[in-house]
């Protein structure tokens, strides 16, 4: 079965500074599809950044970007120029062939003034 | 596009009673799943549909969950019993098939309380 671990459960960053969230996932399978969603205090589920597995290049979007390491089975996302509503529940999440959505159990991150 | 309706956002219900959550899904949207959100276990897949028909309900932990969509454009997730460990939030989802990404999009969530 596949995994998803988010070994960070609470960071904090200083606005406007750079925060780097981690996720390591396990999986047999070669083609498959990575995301990153955000959980504000509304609990609505926000997608951030998707990854495709065949692709070598990593996704962009503004100020987020990762940095996917497929041999590693390593999936981190990069906050730039952090602001306070980034403040959130951050999950990492697999999507296997089989439709199934796997989150990690996410990262609370807390940008300060 | 409203983006995916759950109602209702929040339910407060007492052991034993029955409960039944409802979604409508986007608008032509195939695929809709029902999540499961814990401070324990986090989140976790329920049941998926694949045009109305469920596919996997291997996430529905008991015979007291059982879920429905009768038609493209509503689900429900009923709850019978209900009992106080099942609190939680409930997330309906769905997307599109060959939408770029696969990327899913999520309802608000419905806040279960059982008493």
């Amino acid at each position: 079965a596949q995994t998803v671990t988010q070994s960070q459960p609470e960071m904090s960053v200083q606005e406007a500074e750079t925060v780097t969230l981690s996720c390591t996932y396990d999986t047999s399978e070669n083609n498959y599809y990575l995301f990153w969603y955000k959980q504000p205090p509304s609990r609505q589920m926000i997608l951030v950044i998707r990854q495709e597995a065949y692709k070598q290049q990593n996704a962009t979007e503004n100020r987020f970007s990762v940095n996917f390491q497929k041999a590693a089975k390593s999936f981190s996302l990069k906050i730039s120029d952090s602001q306070l509503g980034d403040t959130a529940m951050y999950f990492c999440a697999f999507l296997n062939l089989l439709e199934k959505l796997v989150f990690g159990k996410g990262t609370k991150l807390t940008v300060n003034p | 596009d409203a983006g995916v309706i759950q109602s209702p956002r929040h339910e407060v219900t007492e052991m034993g009673q029955e409960v039944t959550l409802r979604c409508k899904p986007i608008s032509g949207h195939d695929y809709l799943f029902w999540y499961r959100q814990t401070m324990m276990r986090g989140l976790e897949l329920l049941i998926y549909f694949n045009n109305n028909v469920p596919i996997d309900d291997s996430g529905m932990p008991e015979d007291r969950f059982s879920a429905k969509m009768p038609n493209a454009s509503f689900s429900t997730l009923k709850i019978q019993p209900s009992e106080p460990r099942d609190s939680a939030v409930y997330f309906c989802a769905s997307r599109r098939t060959w939408q770029g990404g696969n990327e899913q999009f999520f309802g608000p969530g419905t806040r279960l309380t059982v008493l």
